[in-house]
């Protein structure tokens, strides 16, 4: 199975901030790499696909990047609605495997 | 516009059985993969099983495979999750979701907002 660790756990930051999260998986997974937001009650939401591509109507402050075993999603400009938990998933191989998601906390 | 509804959750005692439906609407649904995601509360995601278009691939999770059937009917767009045996480790918001392939890669595009199974003596 191929593991997918996330870091860090949780984050606090502020309106306006940068912020990156990182994602390793164990074995190379080319680019073949999601990023999830989930905000509290609600169902995951699609973000990032291909590892850098923008999921349509997803505001282009979001961007990913990597390839092979590590990635990262960046936010350029924290607005108050992206204060949620991201998950990254990679989704070719079975049996698909998620991180264990990154909390994003208002300083 | 794609829709993903799940229903049958409920509380069930350890041992029994549920069946989780996912009413899709708004694509060609036979047409896609779809996927079952569960979250305990207060946990992470977890990836359950996968359905292909026509059925004839299909592929559980360990923590599942034994226990669980995935299963779909195109002709009323409907995706099921038949539960035995089940067991407090169970319990979780199932959430059903559609797999995109495009880009050479796969991706959960679209999700429902998901049914709670409670399993409790």
């Amino acid at each position: 199975d191929i593991q997918m660790t996330q870091s860090p756990s949780s984050v606090s930051a502020s309106v306006g901030d940068r912020v990156t999260i990182t994602c390793r998986a164990s074995q190379g997974i080319n680019s073949w790499l999601a990023w999830y937001q989930q905000k509290p009650g609600q169902a995951p939401k699609l973000l990032i696909y291909a590892a850098s591509s923008l999921q349509s109507g997803v505001p282009s402050r979001f961007s990913g990047s990597g390839s092979g075993t590590d990635f990262t999603l960046t936010i350029s400009s924290l607005q108050p609605e992206d204060f949620a938990t991201y998950y990254c998933q990679q989704p070719n191989s079975f049996p698909i495997t998620f991180g264990q998601g990154t909390r994003l906390e208002i300083k | 516009e794609v829709q993903l509804v799940e229903s049958g959750g409920g509380l069930v005692k350890p041992g029994g059985s549920l069946r989780l439906s996912c009413a899709a609407s708004g694509f060609t649904f036979s047409s896609y993969s779809m996927n079952w995601v569960r979250q305990a509360p207060g946990k992470g995601l977890e990836w359950v099983s996968s359905i292909s278009g026509n059925s004839n691939y299909i592929y559980y999770a360990d923590s599942v495979k034994g226990r669980f059937t995935i299963s779909r009917d195109n002709a009323k767009n409907s995706l099921y999750l038949q539960m035995n045996s089940l067991r407090a480790e169970d319990t979780a918001v199932y959430y059903c979701a559609r797999r995109y392939s495009g880009s050479g890669t796969y991706t959960d595009d679209f999700w429902g907002q998901g049914t709670l199974v409670t399993v409790s003596s």
